[in-house]
């Protein structure tokens, strides 16, 4: 049973920036695609970037390219998607999930990130 | 970028009866094996979106019957044959295909 626990809310500085972390338990981490997704208040969703740790390649949403980086580390099996410069759109939501031949068929729990100025 | 259009935003529906998103792509979802590269999913209140149909018309592992996803190249559908209370949420679609993944604007279903 594949699970994706996130880390919790946090409150950041406009300016600033935040690291959010997605641990994966279950089946074989390096081989997964890992993509996280932001979902501002009471808006949709929106792809950020992905990852594939047997690789370490990443692609990233254009939206975001330039400011957000995102990381694996195989030894603990977790994910990071790092954003910089913040600004208060990014008050968000933000989500890590699998994506299999199922599509995104595993999600964490979901981050809030605020931003206040 | 391939672009996601959904159909209706809004869509109030009385219980037991049946509902239907439609979603449409900018460029072709299928790939050269023939498969679709659309899924599904429902975000229910305050939850983490959950797949429900996946490569257009599979059913994910524990998703009742009355879901069916059709549709092909660059038009698809999702149905409810039924609709039930547990059914409200907003619903996305997404395409796999190619990077970026893009999602459709999502479908507010409530029940009338």
């Amino acid at each position: 049973q594949v699970q994706l626990v996130q880390s919790g809310a946090e409150v950041k500085k406009s300016g600033s920036s935040v690291k959010v972390s997605c641990k994966v338990s279950g089946g074989t981490f390096s081989s997964y695609t890992l993509s996280w997704v932001r979902q501002a208040p009471g808006q949709g969703l929106e792809w950020m970037g992905r990852i594939i740790p047997i690789f370490n390649t990443t692609d990233y949403a254009q939206n975001f390219r330039g400011r957000v980086t995102i990381t694996a580390d195989k030894s603990t099996s977790t994910v990071y998607m790092e954003l910089t410069t913040l600004r208060s759109e990014d008050t968000a939501f933000y989500y890590c999930a699998r994506e299999g031949v199922e599509g995104f068929d595993y999600w964490g729990q979901g981050t809030l990130v605020t931003v206040s100025s | 970028d391939i672009v996601m259009t959904q159909s209706p935003l809004s869509l109030p529906v009385p219980p037991g009866e049946p509902a239907s998103i439609s979603c449409r792509s900018s460029q072709s979802l299928q790939h050269r094996n023939g498969y679709n590269y659309l899924s599904w999913y429902l975000q229910k209140p305050g939850q983490s979106p959950q797949v429900l149909i996946y490569l257009g018309s599979n059913r994910a592992s524990g998703v009742p019957d009355r879901f069916s996803g059709s549709g092909s190249g660059t038009d698809f559908t999702l149905k409810i044959s039924r609709v039930e209370a547990e059914d409200v949420g907003v619903y996305y679609c997404l395409q796999t295909l190619q990077t970026p993944r893009t999602f459709g604007q999502g479908t507010k279903l409530e029940i009338k």
